[in-house]
């Protein structure tokens, strides 16, 4: 079956560095998202990868291995905006056109004073 | 900017009425669009796949009778809850996906509440 996992909650400090892991089994692969959702909002595309690695994006880096179906968001110098859901995706398709996508439950980031 | 947008943004309905949500593709052009559904603090669950010019695919338990979809153009979508009653009641988000950007683009959603 598809599942998705990733910690309910986490709680840091303002100024500190966070990672939130996702483990992911799915009957296909073809990427990896984070996505960062405040409440009642729409999620926003934080980011993708595709092969093993770290991808690095301003404050904000993102790891995968595939062979362990595992990858984190690493999330550095906290501020208090940064308090939201991060949500873990596997697109589970080969090359296909449609990019479905499956989420996790998604990571429900408390970030304090 | 916004890449994908929804109208309306929320909507509030008596129970058996019919809403329609819209969701239009700015800058690129949409052959599939996604129809997603979350429920409060819960994860986004895939509804059905909008293809233009043809039937949406639906996912497992979600009446195709119930919610219409129709992508009649490439940059087009819209989603039709049919006969609403308060279980309905949920954020609707809408999704494409761009080649060209190898991206998941989604709208800010429509808050449905049905009473």
């Amino acid at each position: 079956g598809q599942n998705i996992d990733q910690p309910t909650e986490m709680t840091a400090t303002e100024g500190a560095i966070v990672q939130i892991n996702c483990t992911y089994q799915t009957s296909g692969f073809n990427g990896l998202f984070w996505y960062q959702q405040h409440a009642g909002e729409a999620p926003t595309f934080l980011s993708y990868n595709v092969l093993d690695g770290l991808e690095e994006k301003g404050r904000f880096s993102s790891f995968l291995s595939r062979s362990k179906g595992y990858s984190y968001l690493l999330l550095k110098e906290l501020q208090m905006k940064d308090s939201a859901s991060y949500l873990c995706a596997v697109r589970d398709d080969y090359g296909g056109s449609q990019g479905n996508l499956i989420f996790g439950k998604g990571t429900k980031l408390s970030v304090k004073p | 900017g916004a890449v994908v947008s929804q109208h309306p943004s929320w909507v509030i309905c008596k129970s058996g009425t019919s809403v329609k949500i819209e969701c239009r593709s700015l800058d690129f052009q949409a052959t599939t669009m996604f129809w997603y559904r979350q429920f409060p603090k819960q994860s986004l669950m895939l509804m059905a796949t909008s293809n233009e010019g043809s039937k949406a695919t639906y996912e497992q338990g979600v009446e195709k009778d119930k919610f219409l979809i129709n992508h009649a153009s490439l940059t087009l979508s819209t989603l039709t809850v049919t006969s609403a009653h308060p279980e309905d009641s949920s954020f609707y988000i809408c999704s494409l996906w761009t080649v060209q950007r190898n991206e998941q683009f989604f709208g800010p959603g429509t808050r449905l509440t049905v009473l």
